[in-house]
């Protein structure tokens, strides 16, 4: 399978702790994008990608969240002293920007739960 | 008012019933279009574009009104495994990095 992976897909953590996560897109891909979801809603924009630089972060994004994409592959997100709010579905997605197929593809996302 | 509003539903329709969705969207300077579809507990997978004339696969049929600001789709013959959450997608600009997903349609269809 040659979609998108996230890993891992279920995170339960006590607050206060950091956690990573990783995705991998699609190999053709040079666009990498973060979302958040939570229940009843749509996915809400964190951060993207271009290649290795993060052209674009939104409001949602504090401080205590990070995300690298270092060669232009993978990208981690890591989130330091989390909080109950945090407690939410992390998407990824990638997608090209050439020919005209701008379409995004989700990986399965990583479940966090926060205690 | 919400960048991408959708009804919530749920839809819950019989086997082969036709449904539609509408979704309006409040910046008119929206670039591209999609509708997603979502299992329960499943990324959001792509289901189809949306283009200015319309377009159709198989089953389903997305069009577009600029000039009042919604998306719709419409689902023929509707099977049990249309079931899920339906997103409507906005983008705001040209290149695809700011898209504006819908909260959902939930549609169940029943035998």
């Amino acid at each position: 399978d040659t979609g998108v992976s996230q890993d891992p897909r279920h995170k339960i953590t006590k607050r206060g702790q950091n956690v990573t996560f990783r995705c991998d897109p699609i190999s053709e891909h040079n666009r990498l994008y973060w979302y958040r979801q939570t229940l009843g809603q749509g996915p809400e924009f964190l951060t993207y990608f271009q290649n290795e630089a993060q052209l674009e972060k939104s409001r949602l994004l504090s401080d205590r969240f990070s995300a690298e994409r270092p060669k232009g592959s993978f990208s981690t997100l890591e989130i330091q002293r989390t909080e109950q709010g945090d407690s939410a579905m992390y998407l990824c997605a990638s997608s090209r920007t050439s020919g005209g197929a701008y379409e995004q593809y989700f990986g399965p996302g990583t479940r966090l739960t926060v205690t | 008012r919400k960048e991408v509003e959708q009804d919530p539903g749920p839809f819950n329709v019989p086997e082969g019933a036709t449904v539609a969705f509408n979704c309006t969207y409040s910046n008119s300077a929206s670039q591209s279009f999609f509708w997603y579809r979502q299992d329960c507990r499943k990324e959001p997978k792509l289901l189809m574009s949306v283009y200015s004339s319309g377009n159709e696969d198989g089953r389903f049929t997305a069009q577009l009104n600029r000039a009042s600001q919604y998306i719709s789709l419409l689902i023929r013959d509707s099977k049990l495994s249309d079931s899920a959450t339906y997103l409507c997608v906005v983008n705001e600009r040209y290149n695809n990095n700011d898209m504006r997903f819908g909260a959902g349609t939930r549609l169940t269809v029943k035998p």
